[in-house]
């Protein structure tokens, strides 16, 4: 299957800092990429769509000048976690679907945020 | 709102035997379910699919039915193995060409007993 990448998959950062969280698709290319975070035994709760050349689409509630994201490239979409807050501290999801197939999307490996 | 819903959060089966994971959805406009097994720390990974066109698609040991009329999914996994042991989550979308994202349930942690 189609292969998507996440880096760090773990970042441990202090308040007030700010963090960039990648994702890649490593052997196809998306214009669209998904932005998710996952709270404790919650769901995947989706914070935004990343298009690729264009500006971010983001779900109600989610704070734009927070959770920067740039998608400048067909392989690569970033999501910053900008003046980070303990309350950001969660489990950060990036997906990408090659094509419209039967697997629906493919997800990167997750990244843990830890905000002290 | 809760569009896509997995009432149950933890299922224990004995191994061996069959899991079935229920999944309800309230949006009339989804026509594409999947789901997604998820291990701690991972991102998750692509199980089986089916379209609203069928209500029955059946992949090795898994197998999702599609109740339209009750807006409800399940999955069932037979023979269950320890390896099955995961949480397991049931998404929708509207296929649109343009933003066709995923609204994902809230999960079902599978334990498989040996």
């Amino acid at each position: 299957g189609a292969v998507v990448s996440q880096h760090p998959s773990r970042v441990i950062c202090k308040s007030g800092t700010s963090v960039k969280i990648e994702c890649r698709s490593l052997d196809f290319q998306a214009t669209t990429m998904f932005w998710y975070r996952q709270f404790p035994k919650q769901s995947l709760m989706l914070m935004a769509t990343s298009n690729e050349g264009s500006k971010a689409t983001y779900e109600q509630g989610v704070e734009k000048d927070k959770f920067l994201i740039n998608h400048a490239s067909l392989t690569l979409s970033t999501l910053t976690v900008t003046s980070a807050h303990p309350e950001d501290s969660s489990f950060y999801i990036c997906s990408a679907e090659p094509n419209r197939g039967r697997e629906g999307a493919f997800f990167g490996q997750g990244t843990r945020l830890t905000v002290v | 709102d809760q569009q896509v819903k997995q009432n149950s959060p933890s299922l224990s089966v004995q191994e061996g035997r069959i899991s079935i994971l229920n999944c309800d959805y309230t949006n009339s406009m989804f026509d594409y379910f999947l789901w997604y097994k998820k291990y701690p720390a991972e991102g998750p990974t692509f199980l089986i699919s089916i379209s609203s066109i069928k209500d029955k698609n059946e992949d090795g040991r898994f197998t999702v039915f599609l109740n339209k009329s009750a807006k409800h999914l399940s999955l069932h996994i037979v023979p269950s193995q320890p390896g099955d042991s995961a949480v397991y989550f049931c998404a929708a979308r509207i296929s649109n060409f343009g933003n066709e994202k995923l609204t994902f349930g809230t999960g079902t942690r599978l334990t498989i007993i040996p």
